[in-house]
């Protein structure tokens, strides 16, 4: 059973709208990543953090923002969603050593119409 | 090319076959290998993670890793239907992670 919890699972919203897709975990994890997977492709990282107040940019160029203020919680952020943006979001966390392996939330599936 | 390459199937077997999955890599930096199961609609799951080359068993899952081949495999004994998922090879090294595609799996009862 997962202990990193994503929510809303699925969410359909008109363009232009801000969305925000939550993220916790409780396993005290000081890495955090968001994971953009459109049907088969490989998962691509578009943020990740290293402990609070740390956010970096991933590998794909993402026009969302994330933060985090708390440990356990890392938001993602879209100020205008465009038709573009549907696909899967995965949330993930890792334990603080350099090659520990990740572990998935259940993940959010956005349409933007 | 891609750093990991993963057919991706669907690879279709009866109930009870011994399933093999595989990738394999191009970027000798990769020291710790991981195989993920996802079934649909939910996120993935960490299935096994290694680190030398050789074998690791974990009930009816055993991974496998020839770092001179740059070549990693997942078997699955006595598949089940409950198998039937997505499997992903992930590869991490000097703090980079790269994720195969991913191998879609079919066992049917």
């Amino acid at each position: 059973e997962a202990d990193i919890y994503q929510t809303p699972r699925y969410l359909v919203i008109g363009t232009g709208k801000k969305i925000t897709l939550e993220c916790s975990q409780t396993m005290g994890h000081d890495k955090m990543y968001w994971y953009q997977q459109d049907p088969g492709m490989e998962l691509h990282l578009i943020h990740y953090s290293y402990g609070v107040n740390s956010t970096e940019k991933g590998d794909l160029s993402s026009e969302s923002t994330v933060s985090r203020i708390r440990t356990e919680h890392f938001p993602l952020t879209l100020e205008s969603a465009r038709p573009s943006h549907t696909s899967q979001y995965l949330c993930a966390s890792s334990a603080t050593g350099t090659n520990s392996p990740l572990h998935f939330g259940n993940g959010t599936r956005l349409t933007v119409t | 090319q891609k750093e990991v390459e993963q057919d991706p199937g669907p690879l279709s077997v009866p109930e009870g076959a011994i399933v093999s999955l595989n990738c394999t890599y191009s970027n000798s930096a990769f020291q710790y290998f991981m195989w993920y199961r996802q079934y649909s609609r939910k996120g993935p799951e960490l299935l096994m993670y290694t680190y030398s080359s050789g074998n690791k068993e974990d009930g009816r899952f055993t991974a496998q890793v020839d770092k001179s081949s740059k070549y990693i495999s997942l078997f699955i004994r006595d598949s089940q239907p409950s198998d039937s998922a997505t499997y992903l090879c992930a590869m991490m090294g000097f703090q980079k992670l790269v994720f195969g595609t991913g191998t879609r799996l079919l066992v049917s009862p």
